[in-house]
């Protein structure tokens, strides 16, 4: 069965201050990978994904994320935060499907 | 383009009572996927649908229903409401079924539910 981990529940960064949130996986095959971030009251909003090809993908509002197969890793980096990234992030796999398996979450707070 | 709208957004119930959502995918897509989101288990994947269909199914107990209609848009039904199904329902629409390839969801800002 798939799993995502995200192993920090809370990360607090200051403004301006590089930023990477780790993602781990298990799945059997190649996986499909995403992020998504989530403001307080809303729905799910996808930042990056990965299918295949360049294991360095770039998504929006300046994110990054890198597919590393042999750590089984797909982590989230921004070299500069500002205060409106705070937010909870989602890492998550896919299969063919259309069913996602989420981590746990990290919730992001920015420092001024 | 309109996104996913989700009706209603927020609704209180007591238990043992039912509750219907309703989505409405994005035009033009076909599937739509729903997620129950808790601070406890997550998000958690309960149904999706296809051609009126459903194609998978989550491990929810069977007071979790759905169904799509011609014209994609979606609904989802819990009957006799417990105190656990406090939750935010998520849906998700895509323009393809799931198995037809990896695909993107684009999700709405879902349904607060609240069981007292």
């Amino acid at each position: 069965a798939q799993s995502v981990t995200q192993p920090d529940i809370h990360i607090t960064v200051s403004e301006g201050a590089s930023l990477e949130l780790r993602c781990n996986y298990s799945y059997g095959a190649t996986p499909y990978l995403f992020w998504y971030v989530q403001s307080p009251g809303q729905g799910l909003q996808l930042l990056l994904k990965y299918f295949s090809g360049d294991t360095l993908v770039q998504g929006i509002k300046g994110f990054e994320a890198e597919f590393k197969r042999s750590q089984s890793s797909f982590n989230l980096r921004k070299p500069s935060v500002h205060w409106s990234d705070a937010a909870e992030y989602f890492c998550a796999v896919g299969n063919a499907g259309n069913m996602l398996t989420f981590g746990g979450g990290t919730r992001l707070m920015v420092k001024p | 383009k309109a996104g996913v709208t989700q009706t209603p957004r927020y609704l209180i119930k007591t238990r043992g009572q039912q509750v219907t959502l309703s989505c409405s995918p994005i035009s033009g897509h076909r599937s739509v996927s729903w997620y129950q989101q808790t601070p406890g288990q997550g998000l958690q994947f309960l149904f999706e649908y296809f051609s009126e269909t459903q194609r998978n199914k989550g491990n929810f107990p069977g007071r979790f229903s759905g169904r799509q209609f011609s014209n994609s848009r979606s609904e989802m039904n819990v009957s006799t409401l417990e105190l656990g199904d406090s939750a935010l329902y998520l849906c998700a629409s895509s323009p393809r079924q799931g198995h037809s390839g990896a695909n993107v969801l684009t999700f709405g800002a879902g349904s607060r539910l609240t069981v007292l």
